[in-house]
């Protein structure tokens, strides 16, 4: 399977606890982006990657969130200290430098909170 | 302020009958358009794009969608739906000018039903 994956689809995990998850994007695709969806609405941005470097980050990600690319391949989203506002779908895309590329996605994490 | 509406919340249709999902943004340019769908518990598939050209864009799944610059909008449509079109759809757009282009801005979402 060459897509975007990610692991774990599912974490439960009790709040205050620090969670992290992986993405590992198309092998050839060097930008990277994190997206959380939360519960009937459309996916937001939170970071994006191009090779290692951390080029963007939305005021969504608070200082609790941390994300990490460090070879330019695959990359890490941890929170820290979760919340039960972090209970959401975590979505990890990749795309090439080309112009009209599109992103392709992975299949998410779903983080629930207790 | 950059938006993208998806008007329609909810819509139930018949199997055989026709689709159309509604997509409205404000920009300050025109921008990279795309719909997605996304099933139950997974990722997001991409089912068309836009970034030039023919305002007529064909995608997979016989859906096809047209731009429509002065109505700032890009409307998605299915001639005749089957019941495995059940599910989510999204569109988002994505700004051309920016290095960063390749982030995309969603709407809220459209879920699909579909009768027997």
């Amino acid at each position: 399977d060459t897509g975007v994956s990610q692991d774990p689809r599912h974490k439960i995990t009790k709040r205050g606890q620090n969670v992290t998850f992986r993405c590992d994007p198309i092998s050839e695709h060097n930008r990277l982006y994190w997206y959380r969806q939360t519960l009937g609405q459309g996916p937001e941005f939170l970071t994006y990657f191009q090779n290692e470097a951390q080029l963007e980050k939305s005021r969504l990600l608070s200082d609790r969130f941390s994300a990490e690319r460090p070879k330019g391949s695959f990359s890490t989203l941890e929170i820290q200290r979760t919340e039960q506002g972090d209970s959401a779908m975590y979505l990890c895309a990749s795309r090439t430098d080309r112009v009209h590329t599109e992103a392709f996605f992975g299949q998410g994490t779903r983080l629930t909170v207790v | 302020a950059q938006s993208v509406t998806q008007p329609d919340i909810h819509i139930t249709v018949s199997e055989g009958a026709s689709l159309e999902l509604r997509c409205n943004y404000s920009y300050g340019a025109t921008p990279y358009l795309f719909w997605y769908v996304q099933s139950p518990g997974q990722g997001l598939q991409l089912l068309l794009k836009y970034f030039s050209g023919d305002t007529l864009v064909q995608g997979i799944k016989g859906f096809e969608a047209e731009f429509k610059r002065s109505q700032s909008s890009f409307n998605l449509r299915k001639p005749s739906v089957h019941w495995s079109d059940a599910a989510e759809y999204f569109c988002a757009v994505g700004a051309r000018l920016t290095d960063s282009w390749g982030k995309l801005q969603f709407g809220a979402g459209t879920q699909v039903v579909v009768t027997p």
